[in-house]
């Protein structure tokens, strides 16, 4: 999966501390999705941006979570005050463009898997 | 509300024959369709996809067929190799607005030397 990169690789946080994953596309790549993974489950989406703006976030829980695209720099994903719950896995996808004629698939980085203690 | 279904959670098969995964999807708009081989404690790795404009599509040991009445896909691999072994994720996508993928739960395909 070498292009999308994702640090950290795993990450333990306490309940009630802050979580932030991070995401850098591959090059070329303006558009970055988030997807959660529980254990024996698919990926479910989150969230869709692109360079700063949010284009679909209906996958995102209503409180708690939020995510960013700036114009420099990688896209965060961002979790506060944890909670068991919460423990996943984490994975950032990019692509060059959307729909259309040639659709172009994601492409996926390693994740992060959440521990929450 | 599972809109893609994998039903099957294994398949094992013998190295050298044919593994046949399959899908099923409840979503009429879905209009492009993709598998994505997973391995443990990485990423899903995509494989091959299909536009709802067509009925096949084939690269190397790899074929996708759609059929759209039956709401239904499946990947073959001939032959198939013991690197094949792999959790593999059917997904799908419509193009109106988001480009976000609903996923299958996946399928643990064992390929034996």
């Amino acid at each position: 999966n070498a292009g999308v990169m994702q640090n950290p690789r795993h990450l333990v946080r306490r309940r009630g501390q802050e979580a932030r994953l991070r995401c850098s596309p591959m090059k070329g790549h303006s558009h970055v999705y988030w997807y959660r993974q529980l254990p024996e489950e698919g990926l479910k989406f989150m969230v869709y941006l692109q360079k700063e703006n949010i284009i679909d976030e209906s996958g995102m829980p209503k409180e708690r979570f939020s995510a960013e695209f700036p114009k420099e720099g990688p896209s965060i994903l961002r979790i506060q005050q944890v909670v068991r719950g919460d423990s996943a896995a984490y994975f950032c996808a990019s692509s060059p463009r959307t729909g259309g004629a040639g659709n172009q698939p994601q492409h996926f980085g390693d994740g992060t898997r959440l521990s929450i203690l | 509300d599972q809109q893609v279904k994998q039903n099957s959670p294994s398949l094992s098969v013998q190295e050298g024959r044919i593994s046949i995964l399959n899908c099923d999807y409840t979503n009429s708009m879905f209009d492009y369709f993709l598998w994505y081989k997973k391995y443990p404690a990485e990423g899903p790795t995509f494989l091959i996809s299909i536009s709802s404009i067509k009925d096949k599509n084939e690269d190397g040991r790899f074929t996708v067929f759609l059929n759209k009445s039956a709401k239904h896909l499946s990947l073959h691999i001939v032959p198939s190799q013991p690197g094949d072994s792999a959790v593999y994720f059917c997904a799908a996508s419509n193009q109106g607005g988001s480009e976000k993928l609903v996923f299958g739960k996946g399928m643990k395909l064992t390929v034996n030397p």
